[in-house]
């Protein structure tokens, strides 16, 4: 069985600061891992999604993350953070081959501190 | 339109009431998916409909929760008799679902918040 480990259900960072949000999955097979974000009332947007191509990913507004399969891991990193980048993020692991069912991980809330 | 949406986005419901949530997909998709964000925990999934399949209802936590798709596109999630433990958003997702895609982005709608008195 698939699942998804997010490690701090809240995380704190001071604006500039190094943005790291932690993700271990455990699949049976070769997984697609996804993060998404969600700020306030809205929905989740994608941020960035591995499929078994390069293991760093580049996603959208600065943040990246790399496929570590040794170590499970699927942790998301931003060099510098912004005030926008207060949300809550979301890991999730699909079985891959456009499987549609993701398991989402419980969910990291980051706050920017100026 | 351009993203998912749903309606309402706010519901408050007594216990033992039926409610209905609508979710209209991004036009020319083929999936939709419905999952339930509760206080604390993360997304879980509930419903998968794809094109004229029979739906995937495995994720359904109870016989007080259906849900149809009409023509394809637009999507309805009924909660029978309410409970308060069925307090929370209710997400909708839809994607392509195109064939030999290896990846399918599932993009989500901002949620109906569900209240149960």
């Amino acid at each position: 069985a698939q699942s998804v480990t997010q490690l701090g259900s809240h995380v704190s960072v001071s604006e500039g600061a190094l943005v790291l949000l932690r993700c271990n999955y455990s699949s049976s097979v070769p997984p697609y891992l996804f993060w998404y974000v969600q700020y306030p009332n809205q929905g989740l947007q994608l941020l960035l999604k591995y499929t078994s191509a390069a293991t760093l990913v580049k996603g959208i507004n600065g943040f990246e993350a790399e496929f570590k399969k040794s170590e499970t891991s699927f942790h998301l990193t931003k060099p510098s953070a912004h005030m926008s980048d207060a949300a809550e993020y979301f890991c999730a692991v699909s079985r891959g081959r456009g499987t549609y069912k993701y398991i989402f991980g419980t969910g990291t809330r980051l706050k920017v501190l100026a | 339109g351009a993203g998912v949406s749903q309606s309402p986005s706010n519901k408050v419901t007594e216990k033992g009431k039926d409610v209905e949530l609508r979710c209209d997909p991004i036009s020319g998709h083929t999936a939709l998916y419905w999952y339930r964000q509760s206080l604390g925990q993360g997304l879980e999934f509930l419903i998968y409909f794809q094109g004229n399949s029979a739906p995937d209802k495995s994720g359904l936590p109870s016989d007080r929760f259906s849900a149809e798709r009409t023509g394809g596109s637009v999507s309805t999630l009924t909660i029978q008799r309410t409970q308060q433990e069925d307090s929370a958003v209710y997400l909708c997702a839809s994607s392509l679902r195109l064939a030999g895609d290896r990846t399918d982005t599932q993009y989500f709608g901002p949620g109906t918040r569900l209240t149960v008195l």
